[in-house]
């Protein structure tokens, strides 16, 4: 089956970048996804890319995509206290009965 | 405005009552998903329904039974409620198109079980 694995934990200076790494396992992904959960809350959407393209950026946001590794990376630059939060990866597929397959979560953590 | 609202959003029960969750959208989405999420944060799928029309159901226990009277509804009830139920319950839905399927969430439900 599809899985999807991220690490635990990221900390970060205020200001500096933050990379949060992705890697999954299922080569028919058409869409990869990353979602924002702040505590007591559900997830938001933050960004999307599909599986032909390699890079997409809004905004702060950059979303690096390497099909042959499997690979999914969120960059976020100038990171601020308000970008604290779990930050989750998801992959789509054909064939996958339209449900979003989900990473393990990455705490990220933004000191002053 | 809430686009996905569930109810209610805390939820303390002994084990072995019976109790339900609601899930309302009015995004005029077709498909709705509940989501579980654990102590550690995993979050797995439990159900999909698509125009009322169940797709997906991932290996859940039989006690948990998912209602959809309409599009803009799914429900969750669950018998004979056991410790291990204890979690957040994600009530979710997109519009299944071509291209991204975008879920939106409720604020989630979370489920204590003494």
């Amino acid at each position: 089956g599809e899985d999807v694995e991220q690490s635990l934990f990221l900390s970060v200076r205020e200001g500096d970048s933050s990379v949060i790494n992705c890697t999954y396992t299922d080569s028919s992904s058409t869409y990869l996804y990353w979602y924002k959960q702040e505590p007591g809350a559900g997830l938001q959407l933050l960004t999307y890319i599909f599986s032909n393209m390699d890079m997409k950026q809004d905004q702060r946001l950059t979303v690096l995509l390497n099909k042959k590794d499997k690979h999914l990376s969120l960059r976020i630059a100038d990171t601020q206290t308000g970008d604290s939060a779990i930050y989750f990866c998801a992959e789509s597929s054909t064939g996958g009965g339209n449900k979003l397959t989900f990473g393990t979560g990455t705490q990220l953590k933004v000191e002053l | 405005d809430t686009a996905v609202s569930q109810t209610p959003k805390y939820l303390v029960t002994q084990m072995g009552n019976d109790k339900s969750i609601k899930c309302e959208q009015n995004l005029g989405h077709d498909t709705m998903y509940w989501y579980k999420q654990d102590s550690k944060k995993f979050l797995k799928i439990m159900f999909s329904y698509n125009n009322k029309e169940l797709i997906i159901n991932e290996t859940v226990p039989n006690r948990f039974s998912p209602k959809s009277p309409d599009k803009a509804h799914l429900n969750l009830h669950i018998n004979s409620l056991e410790l291990g139920d204890s979690a957040v319950y994600f009530c979710a839905s997109s519009w299944t198109g071509t291209g991204a399927n975008v879920l939106t969430f409720g604020a989630g439900s979370r489920l204590t079980v003494l």
